[in-house]
């Protein structure tokens, strides 16, 4: 059974570092073909994709969101991160973390944690 | 970028009946078109993989098609459970990109 769930602050001040935990079950990130994405969605509105990590840690990120993304994993513990520097309130939103499965089809996902709620204010 | 448009964007169908979302990619995608269902207060599911490919658990009444630029789910038989908002996503190039999303109701 694949399960993720992802831990946050919860809320946190302008120009700080969010960052957030993937901790996932059922499946292996050392999987060949393996990988697990990171979306958002704020309040209301539609999903971003903001970074996704394979394997092989070959990692991808949104430009839109510039240099400020950082993702990584710890394959052993089964968890995934994704960090991201001099927040403001644009970044408030549900962070999600989802699996990305092995197969020849890449970049769709098909197991979703529940999301965590991020705040930005002062 | 690869924009994805989808239309309608919401629309309203009664029990039972038939409905179609259609997506429309910026360039041609190679049939890498994902399409999630999310429900209020939940985060989205898979329905439908590499533009027709029906995810495990779905029901059959889920069905999507198209390729190159074009793509469309079809929802036959019109379910209570089926209202919701529905994403496509494209995975055929980075950044992976998300449609704004299509609100479907029961009338």
């Amino acid at each position: 059974q694949v399960t993720l769930k992802e831990s946050g602050p919860g809320i946190l001040q302008p120009s700080q570092t969010l960052s957030l935990t993937c901790t996932f079950s059922g499946f292996s990130l050392s999987t060949y073909g393996m990988g697990v994405g990171w979306i958002r969605q704020p309040s209301g509105k539609g999903l971003e994709w903001l970074a996704n990590i394979w394997w092989d840690d070959d990692k991808y990120y949104n430009p839109s969101l510039k240099n400020r993304l950082t993702i990584s994993k710890d394959t052993s513990n089964n968890q995934a991160f994704l960090k991201i520097t001099n927040v403001d309130t644009a970044d408030t939103a549900t962070y999600y973390c989802a699996r990305m499965p092995e197969g020849i089809v890449p970049n769709y996902f098909d197991y979703w944690g529940q999301g965590v709620m991020v705040t930005v204010s002062s | 970028d690869i924009q994805m448009t989808q239309s309608p964007h919401s629309l309203s169908a009664s029990l039972g009946e038939t409905v179609s979302i259609e997506c429309l990619a910026s360039e041609g995608i190679s049939n890498y078109l994902a399409w999630y269902q999310q429900k209020p207060g939940k985060s989205p599911q898979l329905l439908i993989y590499y533009a027709s490919s029906l995810q495990d658990g779905v029901p059959s009444r889920f069905s999507g098609s198209g390729s190159g630029t074009q793509y469309s789910l079809k929802i036959s038989n019109m379910q209570p459970e089926d209202e919701g908002v529905y994403y496509c996503q494209q995975g055929y190039k980075y950044p992976n990109t998300f449609g704004a999303g299509t609100k479907l109701e029961l009338k």
